[in-house]
């Protein structure tokens, strides 16, 4: 049941876009994103819900497609301080169980 | 306002050997859930705890066990230490009562190492 991502890794200069991909092969409720630097705790980034709703950081964007159970996230004008690893999270019902996807290493260059 | 505490940092034990990670929530959340996180891997969803008891439990042995206190505080206990146990305990707080989101706030994990 964990979600496969896509890239495993990316690598980008500062300025570039990315997007990272979420794939789950079971009918989902939401989808979360998370970043994670080396040695740290997961950062959250951006929630989707079925039906639409979304709530996350101004700067972060996704699009969830509930009949593909997919979910991309974009992330436009990269940072140095963007680098890390990328996860989704997700649930088939609410406040039901949580899996982490297989993870995307972003790395921003200057 | 206070995030998610766990403690210790980092924890060395030996094979067989028992050990106990403790977790306060962030204010506000009534909900514990406890991850394991090898190197180089995603988080391991190993159980949920609400209202004192143990809600959900992922794919993990009878040798982890858990508590959750009336303070919504908890605990993650991992019996007959395995070499394969060593990693990154992570834990998660949340609230059920805004389950729309179940917005999930990690804190900074326990490193267990077992040698």
């Amino acid at each position: 049941q964990q979600p496969v991502q896509s890239p495993q890794a990316v690598i980008l200069r500062e300025g570039e876009d990315a997007v990272i991909n979420c794939s789950s092969s079971k009918a989902l409720y939401s989808v979360h994103w998370y970043r994670q630097k080396h040695g740290e705790a997961p950062i959250f980034l951006m929630i989707l819900l079925k039906g639409g709703e979304q709530k996350g950081h101004d700067k972060i964007s996704a699009s969830f497609n509930e009949k593909k159970q997919q979910s991309s996230l974009y992330l436009t004008a990269s940072q140095l301080s963007y680098s890390g690893t990328y996860f989704c999270g997700t649930e088939a019902n609410a406040g039901n169980q949580f899996y982490f996807g297989t993870g995307t290493s972003l790395t921003v260059i200057p | 306002d206070a995030g998610v505490t766990q403690s210790p940092t980092h924890l060395i034990k030996t094979r067989g050997q028992q050990v106990t990670l403790r977790c306060s929530p962030k204010s506000g959340h009534d909900t514990v859930s406890w991850y394991q996180q090898a190197l180089g891997q995603g988080p391991q969803f190993i159980f949920q705890y609400y209202e004192e008891e143990e809600r959900q439990r992922g794919n993990f042995p009878d040798r982890f066990s858990g508590h959750q206190f009336p303070n919504y505080s908890s605990e993650l206990n991992v019996n007959a230490l395995l070499l394969g146990d060593s990693a990154l305990y992570l834990c998660a707080s949340s609230s059920l009562a805004e389950p729309s989101y179940n917005e999930q706030f990690f804190g900074p994990g326990t490193r267990l190492t077992v040698l």
